[in-house]
Formats: structure tokens, sequence, C-alpha cells
């Protein structure tokens, strides 16, 4: 099947270790944010959200975090597993705007 | 319950055909999105349904992209005079209302030749 983000920015772990993965978000009145995680030959899957009245928010093994300030999020997993090698997208959303606006991507490979 | 179906998963067409392309959301989401994907990119926003109506329609390339969704449910995007610059994967996402938590489908990729 076709390969996801041949070209994005990769992130290499070692498996059992907490991987950071971050985006810049573009629009300060964005006040949804999601985080995806994609597959090779799969649609995007819905990890975590946060709305912009957090800066925290934890789900089963992550955490995303929101800091409006400097307009940056980030997805914490805790204890990589292999099965989380995929590429994650944040996306951004807010009350004046009806679409998702996805970020560039980023590729986690975890490594035995 | 079933989530988002697309058909079909793959089209290969030739340069200048129509083509259709078809979701079926998650039942009662009346909030349906297009997305294209070009390898290495994140999802572009196409075009977004409320209900039956294109609520916003800005994400559309040109005149030769158009969908529809008759009763709310079911949608069709068509793509005119097809070019090979249209080859992408073609996402589909519902939710139960707009900036909630939207569900893709797998995609359809599109080759044109």
């Amino acid at each position: 099947g076709e390969s996801v983000g041949l070209h994005l920015p990769t992130l290499s772990v070692q498996e059992g270790d907490n991987s950071i993965i971050n985006c810049a978000y573009s629009n300060s009145a964005s006040d949804y944010f999601i985080w995806y995680k994609q597959e090779s030959g799969k649609g995007p899957q819905f990890i975590i959200d946060i709305r912009s009245n957090m800066d925290k928010r934890q789900g089963q093994r992550v955490t995303v975090l929101l800091n409006k300030t400097v307009k940056h999020l980030s997805l914490q997993i805790a204890a990589t597993q292999p099965g989380d090698s995929a590429v994650y997208f944040c996306a951004e959303g807010g009350w004046n705007t009806d679409k998702l606006i996805f970020g560039t991507g980023t590729r986690l490979q975890v490594f035995p | 319950g079933a989530g988002v179906s697309q058909t079909p998963s793959n089209k290969v067409t030739e340069k200048g055909k129509y083509v259709e392309l078809r979701c079926d959301p998650i039942s009662g989401h009346t909030a349906l999105y297009w997305y294209r994907q070009s390898l290495g990119q994140g999802p572009e926003f196409l075009i977004y349904f409320q209900g039956t109506g294109a609520a916003d329609d800005s994400g559309l390339p040109n005149d030769r992209f158009f969908a529809v969704r008759p009763e709310g449910s079911v949608s069709t995007l068509k793509i005119q005079r097809t070019e090979r610059g249209d080859s992408a994967v073609y996402l589909c996402a519902s939710s139960s209302t707009e900036n909630t938590e939207a569900f893709f489908g797998q995609g359809t990729r599109l080759t044109v030749v």
C-alpha cells in the first residue's frame, strides 16, 4: 500500500522509551486541537483532543500539552511500543471555522 | 457499529475522464468532510457538509470538483476532466457536530494516468 509521509520529519525512539512529538499551529483564534495517528494505507485515527481552556489533557499512555502563548502543541506517548509506529498529525479548529487544518506530520519509528 | 466507509478503495482512471468517489458516514453524523492527501502531506480540506448543504466549499481547487449529499447521509465527490495532478488519496470524515472529534474513512486512492 501507499506509504504516508516519505519525506516527513522523523522521530526514532527505542521501545519502552517516552516519545514527544511537537507541532506549531498557525491560527491564534483556533480553540480546538486534535492529534491523529495515520498508518500506511489507512485514514487518520483520532488519538486525543484538547480545547483552549485547558493546557494539558491525559489519555491512555498519551498526554497532550497546549501552550497558547507560543502556539505550540505536543503529544507525549509513554512507554512507546512498536504499534505506535506511524505518522502523527496535529490538527486545529475553532469556533470561527468549520474545518480542521492539519499540520505537516511527524513520522514516529520505534525500534526494539 | 460501522465506521466511515469509502468506495472504491482504489481508482485508476485516464486523464480527462470523470470519476465519482463515495463516502458513507457514521450513522447519525450530521457533519461530513472531504479532504485530499498528497504523498508526504497532511490532509487538505476540500468541502464540509452540515446535513444536506455544503456549508463550506472553499477548499475545492476548481470547478472540476463538485460534491453532493442529497439526503444528508451518503456523499459523493465528483471530479470532471481528471488531470494527473488530481492523483491523491481522498479522505472522508464525519462527526456528530462541527468542531468535535472527526472520524476518518480509509480513503480512496485516485491515480490519474
